[in-house]
């Protein structure tokens, strides 16, 4: 258990709709980092939040936008859903030194 | 549990035999490089890292090697053991940026019992 969490585990939607995937970092992790994983893709970097302030973007369409909560928790919103977002969204959460990134366990996103 | 890649390298090794996972980087100004395991349905979870100041760490029943001459990194499973089988990835980043890695497209380790 990385300690890590995110909500929900899974998510069953329809084109068009929008969502808000949840993550709560490890306990004194200030920076939480979003990743898309599909299967002809892989690993792909969204977008990094650092103690509420947007830090570093990556392959984050304009549809999806993200925040980090003063109690440190952040929040991804996919809007205008395609077939394609369909795919794993991990959360990642370091430290200070911002080294290590500690994963969570994903939330499935399904699109219909 | 599904499946993280269609087209990942595939290596299968039998229980008990010592595996070694390879991985090429691109940029070589990274100096800072992270293996992870990923078994299905699951996150990616650490297993080592490396910085570039060394060529071999050592964890429990895994080494990493890193070459720098020719931006390669390796992981050595000692024994391994079904519970290896998982899908493996190698990341590098900077210390200059802001961490964020880059990611290999990962290799599937199949232990046969």
């Amino acid at each position: 258990d990385s300690g890590v969490t995110q909500t929900p585990k899974h998510l069953i939607t329809a084109t068009g709709q929008r969502v808000t995937l949840r993550c709560s970092p490890r306990s004194g992790d200030l920076s939480v980092y979003w990743y898309q994983q599909s299967l002809d893709q892989g690993l792909q970097f969204l977008i990094q939040y650092y103690n509420g302030e947007e830090r570093a973007k990556g392959n984050i369409l304009e549809r999806f936008s993200a925040q980090q909560f003063p109690d440190l928790h952040s929040e991804l919103n996919l809007s205008s859903l395609e077939l394609g977002d369909s795919a794993l969204y991990f959360c990642a959460s370091s430290d200070l030194a911002g080294d290590t990134q500690y994963f969570g366990p994903g939330t499935r996103l399904t699109v219909l | 549990g599904e499946s993280v890649g269609l087209h990942l390298p595939t290596l299968s090794v039998q229980e008990g035999d010592n595996s070694i996972i390879n991985c090429a980087y691109s940029n070589s100004a990274s100096d800072y490089f992270i293996w992870y395991k990923q078994e299905s349905g699951k996150g990616p979870q650490f297993i080592i890292d490396i910085r570039s100041n060394m060529d071999k760490r050592q964890g429990q029943r895994v080494t990493v090697l890193l070459n720098k001459t020719v931006k390669h990194l390796s992981l050595q499973i000692a024994a391994t053991q079904p519970g290896d089988s998982a899908v493996y990835f190698c990341a590098e980043t900077s210390s200059g940026g802001s961490y964020i890695p880059t990611f290999g497209r990962g290799t599937s380790l199949i232990v046969h019992p």
